[in-house]
C-alpha cells in the first residue's frame, strides 16, 4: 500500500518552456502532498506543502509565480515549472501523506528528472 | 537553529554489520524518520520512532533517544543492495520533517 506515482520521469526541454508534473496517491487519499526539489549530492529541499482544495504554502524563497501547485482532488497534485530556465534543472521529487498534523510517514514517488537547455 | 549531523560517507563489507549515527537539534520534536535513497531515486521510507529505544524490522533496527538528541539505524547481514544514502529526517514542532544530506554507504563484497 501507499504508492505514490509521478511523471513524468524525465524531462528535457528548451529554456522557457512550462513543464507539468503530476503526483498521484494511487491506493490511498492523501490529505496532504509535498513538493521537493534535489540538487546532485545535497539534501532534500522542501519547495512547498499542498492540502486539497487550499493553496500551497510555499518555503521562503521559493517563488508562487514560478512553481504553480495545485492540489485539486485528493489524489492528486500538480506542480507547474513555469517558462523554465537552465537553473530550474534538476530533481523534482513528490511526496503524500495521510495527514499534515500526524505522524504518518511520507511516501514518496519516484522522482522527475528536469534538465533545461 | 535545526541541525542534523550524520557521517558522510560510511563503507562497510557484505553480511556485516554497520550503524549509522544521527544527532539532532531541531525546535521541538514530534519524531524521526529514517529513509532509504538509491542513487538517482527518490527516498523510501524505512523507519519512524517517537519513543526511546529500539525498533527492530527485519535487518534493519532504530534506535532513539530524544533526551541526548541522538538516533541510530543499524543493518545487520549487509547485501549489496544496501549499497545506498540514509537519510535521518527528525520532526519539528510544526510536523515539519528536517531533512540534511543524509550518509552514503558503501557496500563492498
Amino acid at each position: 500500500g501507499a504508492v505514490v506515482s509521478q511523471h513524468p520521469s524525465w524531462v528535457i526541454c528548451k529554456s522557457g518552456t512550462s513543464v507539468k508534473i503530476e503526483c498521484r496517491s494511487l491506493d490511498f487519499q492523501a490529505t496532504t502532498m509535498f513538493w521537493y526539489r534535489q540538487f546532485p549530492k545535497q539534501s532534500l529541499m522542501l519547495m512547498a506543502t499542498s492540502n486539497e482544495g487550499s493553496k500551497a504554502t510555499y518555503e521562503q524563497g521559493v517563488e508562487k509565480d514560478k512553481f504553480l501547485i495545485n492540489h485539486a482532488s485528493l489524489t492528486l497534485s500538480t506542480l507547474t515549472v513555469t517558462s523554465a530556465h537552465p537553473e530550474d534543472s534538476s530533481f523534482y521529487i513528490c511526496s503524500a501523506s495521510l495527514g499534515e498534523w500526524d505522524n504518518q510517514p511520507q511516501h514518496f514517488g519516484d522522482g522527475t528528472r528536469l534538465s533545461i537547455l | 537553529g535545526q541541525n542534523i549531523d550524520q557521517p558522510t560517507e560510511m563503507t562497510a563489507t557484505e553480511g556485516a554489520i554497520v550503524q549509522i549515527n544521527c544527532t539532532y537539534q531541531t525546535s521541538g520534536f514530534n519524531g524521526l524518520f529514517w529513509y532509504q535513497q538509491h542513487a538517482g531515486e527518490a527516498p523510501t521510507f524505512l523507519s519512524y520512532n517517537v519513543l526511546d529505544g529500539l525498533e527492530e524490522k527485519g535487518r534493519f533496527s532504530s534506535f532513539l533517544s530524544r533526551s541526548k538528541g541522538y538516533s541510530y539505524l543499524l543493518l545487520k547481514e549487509l547485501q549489496m543492495k544496501d549499497s545506498a544514502s540514509y537519510l535521518c529526517a527528525p520532526v519539528d514542532s510544526n510536523y515539519q520533517l528536517i531533512w540534511g544530506a543524509g550518509t552514503k554507504l558503501i557496500i563492498k563484497p
